[in-house]
């Protein structure tokens, strides 16, 4: 059964730039959401996708946007990248059909990206 | 809005001891899920344990346990047995029932195992 993957593991970039990041759910999972963990700190939420459609937004800019494929895959984009930007970009899927009270996230290894 | 506080940066324990790690959390909600992960340094984020706000029962997995206080709004974590291989980031987190998914993380606790 193959988990949450996530590529790629590695990412380099300069100010200005676009980036973007993918991930795979784990097997019969339907939804995806996005953190963003600065070093040291806890995770944040970035927003989450389900149905193809973003369907909750933590306090991100407009520069952060996402897409959900039909395959329920996942995409996070960063435009105009930021120094403060740097960070591990982690992905978690869960299974909306097994109802919201069941419902519990599994995280991939991230993607650790460095804007110099 | 919702706050995960863990005021432990760092804990260190001995092989074969156990080791409690603290939680709080602000909410006005009555039902909610509060969780513990564990990120070792391969910083995969792995599910230790979870727990229904509405259960009055703490919840426990082998040699993890909970201490869950909901009104004092205290939710810690005791391992017990503690081996090399529990050597990590944990991370207390929160989401509401009725949420679509949104977790809300703690700072972390670097726990230390020692031989």
């Amino acid at each position: 059964d193959a988990g949450v993957t996530q590529s790629p593991t590695h990412l380099i970039k300069t100010r200005g730039q676009q980036v973007t990041l993918r991930c795979s759910p784990k097997s019969g999972h339907d939804t995806v959401s996005w953190y963003q963990q600065a070093l040291g700190q806890g995770p944040q939420f970035i927003f989450q996708y389900y149905e193809e459609e973003e369907r909750q937004r933590g306090n991100f800019p407009d520069r952060f946007s996402g897409h959900q494929f039909p395959n329920y895959s996942s995409e996070l984009n960063v435009n105009a990248l930021l120094l403060g930007d740097s960070a591990l970009y982690l992905c978690a899927s869960s299974l909306a059909a097994s109802g919201v009270r069941r419902e519990t996230q599994y995280f991939g290894p991230g993607t650790r990206l460095l804007v110099l | 809005a919702q706050t995960v506080t863990q005021s432990q940066p760092e804990m260190s324990v001995q092989e074969a001891e156990t080791v409690t790690l603290s939680c709080t959390y602000d909410t006005s909600e009555s039902d909610y899920y509060l969780f513990w992960y564990k990120q070792p340094p391969s910083r995969q984020m792995i599910l230790v344990i979870r727990q229904e706000a509405y259960k009055q029962q703490n919840a426990t997995e082998n040699r993890f346990s909970v201490n869950f206080q909901k009104a004092a709004k205290s939710f810690s974590l005791k391992i017990s047995d503690s081996q090399l291989g529990d050597a990590a980031m944990y991370f207390c987190a929160y989401r509401k029932t009725d949420s679509w998914g949104k977790l809300q993380f703690g700072a972390g606790t670097q726990v230390v195992v020692t031989p």
